[in-house]
């Protein structure tokens, strides 16, 4: 199967613990991104990669922590100091052609700190 | 910075109708991509279609068309003889030309289709 994947599907952690999504691809594309998924606030950035062993903060970034030591691997820590972690998580890569790009997204994991 | 506005949180229409949602986006760029995104309650994101605003032809994909008025910077979106199945939030997204810059969406229309 090609595309994205991310698990697990629903992850439930107790508060103070950090806690890693995953988010792998094997469709070869270059720019992987995190989103959170809030109820009325569309998706915001946290972070982003454009290619390895390089990321970026987006809009959201405090409280989380990403590497990218492998092109098809971008996985998101959720830390303790994000003090609103509960939420929906997506991950997603950006393919390049022709001039134009499209961006692709994960089936994400739900987040439940308890 | 740019900002998109979904100014109808909430839409319905009727099975085999025509609805169409709104979006409008604030930015100094004269180059840049919009985008229409599907998410159903698999909550899977898809894409429905995308607009180059260096075209002044409206994108279409089938039922989907979108109307770019570029002056006005409005992007909405068309959805001809509505199926049970476009039952989905849909998020408008932005996306600059310059650099490797990342989408930005709006907050998003829930539609419904009513049977």
């Amino acid at each position: 199967d090609g595309g994205i994947t991310q698990s697990p599907k629903y992850l439930f952690r107790k508060e103070g613990q950090n806690v890693t999504l995953s988010c792998e691809q094997n469709l070869n594309h270059d720019a992987m991104y995190w989103y959170r998924q809030d109820p009325g606030q569309g998706l915001r950035l946290i972070y982003y990669s454009q290619i390895v062993n390089d990321f970026q903060k987006g809009d959201i970034a405090e409280g989380y922590s990403v590497s990218r030591e492998k092109k098809e691997s971008f996985p998101l820590t959720v830390t303790s100091a994000q003090k609103n972690p509960t939420a929906f998580y997506l991950c997603a890569t950006k393919w390049t052609s022709g001039g134009t790009d499209t961006q692709y997204f994960g089936p994400g994991t739900r987040l439940t700190v308890l | 910075a740019q900002t998109v506005t979904q100014s109808q949180p909430e839409m319905s229409v009727q099975e085999a109708e025509t609805v169409t949602l709104s979006c409008t986006y604030d930015t100094s760029e004269s180059d840049y991509y919009l985008f229409w995104y599907k998410q159903p309650p698999s909550r899977q994101m898809i894409l429905v279609i995308r607009q180059e605003a260096y075209k002044q032809q409206n994108a279409t994909e089938n039922r989907f068309s979108v109307n770019f008025q570029k002056a006005a910077k409005s992007f909405s979106l068309k959805i001809s003889d509505s199926q049970l199945g476009d039952a989905a939030m849909y998020f408008c997204a932005y996306r600059s030309l310059s650099g490797n810059t990342p989408l930005v969406f709006g907050k998003g229309t829930r539609l419904s289709v009513i049977a």
